[in-house]
């Protein structure tokens, strides 16, 4: 039972590269997010879909793009890294609708850009 | 519309007892709350519904006034495994099940 699997675990790109965040959860939940995570900051929302075929902009959605793949898998995507886009990322699912279960994190992806 | 935390951070001593605030200024659907320990993910403590419904677990409880939208979370009996930041997160009605998280609060418990 794997729950959510981020890939990778680290990554260090330079200024201007682009890359995408992989994420996946086999626990068939319907809602899935993307947090990053900077110190002091707490965690701030980036793309969030609350079903298959269906995303939204989160409080901090400029750099970043999202796929909703299928029930599983939800991308995150740096068109063009900038510094400021260095932090930890979180992916996280849930079963949104019964408003009775929490969410899940994956273990994180530790982005630097230089 | 981040919701507040306070305090930012508390030291206790094993046995000791704390209690955590969550202030939002938005009409709330839930609340979440999570312990986050250093290097690792957030980890799903409880949530409570708006019309009270509580779930929680072990001596860790929480309430929320619907009224003033807070919440607090509380710690009992504190135990060395319960250091961490504790987070809380917030629901709005009719929003995909987003939440919107506080800042944290910096936990450590020394024996």
């Amino acid at each position: 039972n794997a729950g959510v699997t981020q890939t990778p675990k680290f990554q260090v790109l330079k200024t201007g590269q682009s890359m995408t965040l992989q994420c996946a959860q086999d626990m068939n939940h319907n809602s899935m997010y993307w947090y990053r995570q900077d110190p002091g900051m707490g965690l701030r929302l980036i793309y969030y879909s609350a079903s298959e075929g269906t995303t939204d902009k989160g409080e901090v959605p400029n750099g970043y793009n999202v796929s909703r793949l299928n029930k599983r898998e939800f991308s995150l995507r740096l068109e063009s890294a900038a510094p400021s886009q260095t932090s930890v990322y979180f992916c996280a699912s849930s079963e949104y609708g019964r408003g009775s279960g929490g969410y899940t994190f994956g273990s994180g992806t530790r982005l630097t850009v230089v | 519309q981040q919701p507040v935390q306070s305090p930012q951070a508390v030291i206790l001593r094993e046995g000791e007892d704390a209690v955590i605030n969550c202030s939002s200024s938005k009409a709330l659907y839930s609340v979440h709350w999570y312990r986050q320990k250093h290097g690792e993910a957030p980890v799903f403590l409880m949530i409570l519904l708006k019309g009270g419904e509580q779930k929680g677990h072990d001596k860790i409880s929480a309430s929320f006034n619907e009224k003033k939208q807070q919440s607090s979370l509380y710690l009992t009996a504190s135990q060395l495994s319960y250091s961490g930041t504790y987070f809380c997160g917030t629901e709005i009605r009719n929003q995909g099940g987003k939440l919107i998280f506080g800042q944290g609060t910096e936990l450590s418990v020394k024996p």
